[in-house]
């Protein structure tokens, strides 16, 4: 079965500051990886993914995520946080061959102005 | 593009009557999956469909069914609605058969009452 583990309910940041979403996952055979964000009252909205290749991962609105194997990880971050990214943060994963998403639990993300 | 529409956007029954909630994915997009999301589970699958083929279905009581069209509209009804059903549904779409970023709808709310 798959799994992905989101450990901190809330992640409170100051604006300007460096902004890390932490993401462990569970998967049989090479995972397929991606964050997606939440506003209030909306859908979620794709961010990034990790297929295959660089461990490094760019994604939209200055993310980027990093894909550690040893540790299976997928950690989320951006080098300066605005107010405008609080939301919710979703780290998802399937296996090769299976089009099932299982999502983490959400981290709600608090930018202080 | 038009992105995914879910109708209705708001709903509320009563419990032991039955729900039927529609999704319209991205024009050219065949598969489709839809979730449940609630404060306290998060996102959970109930079941993706490409092509009108159920594919893929979440660990959700026989109460939950869905089906998808020729023209890839899909549907999901949920019979004799308890007051746990109360949730966000969910619906997501993406273009080819393997699924990889999903673009998600703005959700319809259910209340059970």
């Amino acid at each position: 079965a798959q799994s992905v583990a989101q450990p901190e309910d809330q992640v409170n940041v100051a604006e300007g500051n460096p902004l890390t979403v932490k993401c462990t996952y569970s998967v049989s055979g090479n995972p397929y990886l991606f964050w997606y964000v939440q506003y209030p009252n909306r859908g979620l909205q794709f961010l990034l993914k990790y297929i295959t290749g660089d461990n490094l991962v760019k994604g939209s609105y200055g993310f980027e995520a990093e894909f550690n194997k040893s540790q299976t990880s997928f950690h989320l971050k951006k080098p300066s946080a605005l107010v405008s990214d609080s939301a919710l943060y979703f780290c998802a994963v399937r296996g090769y061959g299976n089009n099932r998403l299982a999502f983490g639990k959400g981290n709600q993300v608090v930018v202080i102005p | 593009k038009a992105g995914v529409t879910q109708t209705p956007r708001y709903l509320i029954k009563t419990r032991g009557q039955q729900v039927t909630l529609s999704c319209s994915p991205i024009s050219g997009h065949r598969s489709v999956s839809w979730y449940q999301q609630t404060p306290g589970q998060g996102l959970q699958f109930l079941f993706e469909y490409f092509s009108e083929t159920q594919r893929n279905k979440g660990n959700f009581p026989g109460r939950f069914s869905g089906r998808q069209f020729s023209n890839s509209r899909s549907e999901m009804n949920v019979s004799t609605l308890e007051l746990g059903d109360s949730a966000l549904y969910l619906c997501a779409s993406s273009p080819g058969e393997e699924v990889y970023e999903q673009y998600f709808g703005p959700g319809t709310r259910l209340t059970v009452t």
